[in-house]
């Protein structure tokens, strides 16, 4: 059964600092992985997509890949209040089978 | 560019009872999913249409089901509700593999009473 492994936290991050996500996966054949932001009450907004191994920036977004370690995280740069939100990783076979998330870390920036 | 449209937003039902929704996806996406997500479990895969035609179905019983049509907006059914099917019913759509990503609506809270 595939599955995707987030540390539910919450992480708490002084605004201003660099706040480290991470989640791992159990399908190698994982070919897509991305990462959403789901603020309380509202539905998941897709904020990072990685293919391939190594790093992909995005103004403050740097997601990382390490597919040999079947290891997927995040880092959000000079991290604001407004970035407090839950952040899902999801994994994707690139087929018909849909996105498999992890359950979501709860990230709490303290102004 | 408009969204992907979800309705209705917020839906009580009665056990026993059956319920469908809604899903209009982004213009041009053929592809639409639709998700599970309750504190519990968080988001779970229910299935996934492509050209009208069902690709995969996560792992739900058989009251779950869905349709896609020409126009490639979808519905979702759901018959003899239980009260554990109360949750926030997200649909996505995609351009096509959905390799470039999903992006969702704002979803359909369901309370089964």
């Amino acid at each position: 059964q595939k599955e995707v492994e987030q540390n539910s936290g919450p992480l708490s991050v002084p605004e201003g600092a660099i706040a480290s996500l991470n989640c791992t996966y159990s399908d190698r054949g994982s070919q897509s992985f991305f990462w959403y932001r789901q603020y309380s009450g509202k539905s998941p907004e897709l904020i990072m997509s990685i293919y391939s191994n190594g790093d992909k920036e995005d103004g403050r977004f740097t997601a990382q890949l390490n597919k040999a370690s079947q290891y997927v995280s995040l880092l959000i740069r000079d991290s604001q209040p407004s970035d407090s939100a839950t952040y899902l990783c999801a994994a994707s076979g690139g087929g018909a089978d849909g996105l498999t998330f992890g359950k979501g870390t709860h990230l709490i920036i303290q102004p | 560019k408009a969204g992907v449209t979800q309705t209705p937003r917020y839906l009580i039902k009665t056990r026993g009872q059956q319920v469908t929704l809604s899903c209009s996806p982004i213009s041009g996406h053929r592809s639409v999913s639709w998700y599970q997500q309750t504190p519990g479990q968080g988001l779970q895969f229910l299935f996934e249409y492509f050209s009208e035609t069902q690709r995969n179905k996560g792992n739900f019983p058989g009251r779950f089901s869905g349709r896609q049509f020409s126009n490639s907006r979808s519905e979702m059914n759901v018959s003899t509700l239980e009260l554990g099917d109360s949750a926030l019913y997200l649909c996505a759509s995609s351009a096509g593999t959905g390799l470039s990503g999903y992006t969702f609506g704002s979803g359909t809270r369901l309370t089964v009473v």
